[in-house]
């Protein structure tokens, strides 16, 4: 079965500066891979995704991604981070072939003035 | 939200008691999910449907059933509510075809207490 594995609960950056979200993943087959982001009481909201093609992926506000198949990650990462950038993280992981998507448990990004 | 209303959006309710919750689309999606979110675990999928009365399971179903008998409403029944089930639940719906395939789109949630 697949698995996504976020290892840092907790990333704070100055705004300006870069921002990685970490995020790997496991599962049997081609992946597709997702981020969303989630501000508080609200519901997830998509920001980009790889299917297939470019291993480089831009999506919305400025966030991009980059396909990494062998060491299996596909990090989330923006140029230059705003205090409005300040949310709750999450990346997931389904096959291809499969419609059950398992998403990690969250990164809370942090930007500080 | 992408077309997606839920309801309630919060509710209390006792163990043993039964409780549904509802999502409507007003995208004509062919696939609706469920999902709950716990500190800790992210999001995990409950059931699925990928048609009207086509449901199937997901990572965490027990306790759980679900209903569609319409393209846009997909309900989710708590048979017996227990203080486990305490959470926020989300729904999403995804299609097939053009630039949105795969995509999942989420609901604002329905938080809900089980005393």
């Amino acid at each position: 079965a697949q698995s996504v594995a976020q290892p840092e609960d907790q990333v704070n950056v100055a705004e300006g500066n870069p921002l990685t979200v970490k995020c790997t993943y496991s599962v049997s087959g081609n992946p597709y891979l997702f981020w969303y982001v989630q501000y508080p009481n609200r519901g997830l909201q998509f920001l980009l995704k790889y299917i297939t093609g470019d291993n480089l992926v831009k999506g919305s506000y400025g966030f991009e991604a980059e396909f990494n198949k062998s060491q299996t990650s596909f990090h989330l990462k923006k140029p230059s981070a705003l205090v409005s950038d300040s949310a709750l993280y999450f990346c997931a992981v389904r096959a291809a072939q499969d419609n059950d998507m398992r998403f990690g448990a969250g990164t809370r990004l942090t930007v500080k003035p | 939200d992408a077309g997606i209303t839920q309801s309630p959006r919060h509710k209390v309710t006792e163990t043993g008691t039964p409780v549904t919750l509802r999502c409507h689309q007003t995208e004509n999606h062919r696939y609706m999910y469920w999902y709950r979110q716990d500190p800790g675990h992210g999001l995990r999928l409950i059931h699925y449907s990928y048609g009207v009365k086509d449901t199937d399971k997901g990572e965490v179903s027990d306790g759980y059933s679900v209903s569609r008998s319409k393209t846009e409403d997909f309900l989710l029944t708590l048979e017996s509510a227990t203080s486990s089930q305490t959470s926020v639940y989300f729904c999403a719906i995804s299609n097939v075809g053009g630039t949105s395939t795969d995509t999942q789109y989420f609901g604002p949630g329905t938080r809900l207490t089980v005393l």
